[in-house]
């Protein structure tokens, strides 16, 4: 069983950066691309970026590109997520998930929680 | 860009009747890259159908998938009332990752 788990979540004015975190206790996080979904309240998910098992593919959806980084420590079974500039429009809950080959995505976190107000 | 379109937006069902979910993408999709996933209040998104008719670990058979092209169908042959959810699809093309705006099924 996977159990991937987010924190860095928070509140964060607009134009400011934060980054989340993602680890999985797990024994396989090496061999397994990844990725970030977020949810807006209200809203369906939306995909935001994805890093392959070796982090030699990354791919970031047009609404983040430029301003968040995704990255990951195979050695410390960790996934992060560098947030920049963010924007009110960027408040949701996001996700770290697992991407398999297809394209879906076979589990996921618990969520954190990205608030930005001024 | 592809584009998903689900409906109907709300399904009001009751216990143990069939649901039937449609997801249309606005290009033709490779059967591999469709799933559907549930979403319950408060909780993750839970992948139920990959490959547009493989179910995840775990999946209840009364859940299936079907469709090529540009439809797809997520069918609930007997509903539950631990059904009540909001359904999402989801397809893949070359870098990007899309979801569909979901189906709610309500459970009278």
């Amino acid at each position: 069983e996977v159990h991937l788990v987010e924190s860095g979540g928070g509140l964060v004015q607009p134009g400011g950066s934060l980054t989340l975190s993602c680890r999985d206790s797990g024994l396989t996080f090496s061999y397994y691309s990844m990725g970030w979904v977020r949810q807006a309240p209200g809203r369906g998910p939306e995909w935001i970026s994805y890093i392959s098992s070796t982090s030699g593919t990354i791919y970031n959806a047009d609404s983040v590109k430029g301003r968040f980084t995704i990255s990951r420590d195979n050695s410390e079974n960790s996934l992060l997520l560098q947030m920049n500039s963010l924007r009110v429009e960027d408040t949701a809950v996001y996700y770290c998930v697992r991407a398999r080959s297809g394209g879906y995505f076979d589990d996921w976190g618990q969520g954190t929680l990205v608030s930005v107000s001024s | 860009e592809i584009v998903l379109t689900q409906s109907p937006g709300t399904l009001s069902l009751s216990p143990g009747e069939r649901a039937t979910l449609s997801c249309r993408t606005s290009r033709t999709t490779d059967t591999r890259s469709l799933a559907w996933y549930q979403q319950k209040p408060g909780q993750a998104a839970r992948l139920l159908i990959y490959a547009t008719s493989d179910r995840a670990t775990g999946v209840p058979d009364r859940f299936s998938g079907s469709g090529s092209g540009t439809d797809f169908t997520l069918t609930i042959s007997r509903l539950e009332p631990e059904d009540s959810a909001v359904y999402f699809c989801q397809q893949y093309v070359t870098s990007i990752f899309t979801f569909g705006p979901g189906t709610k099924v309500e459970i009278k």
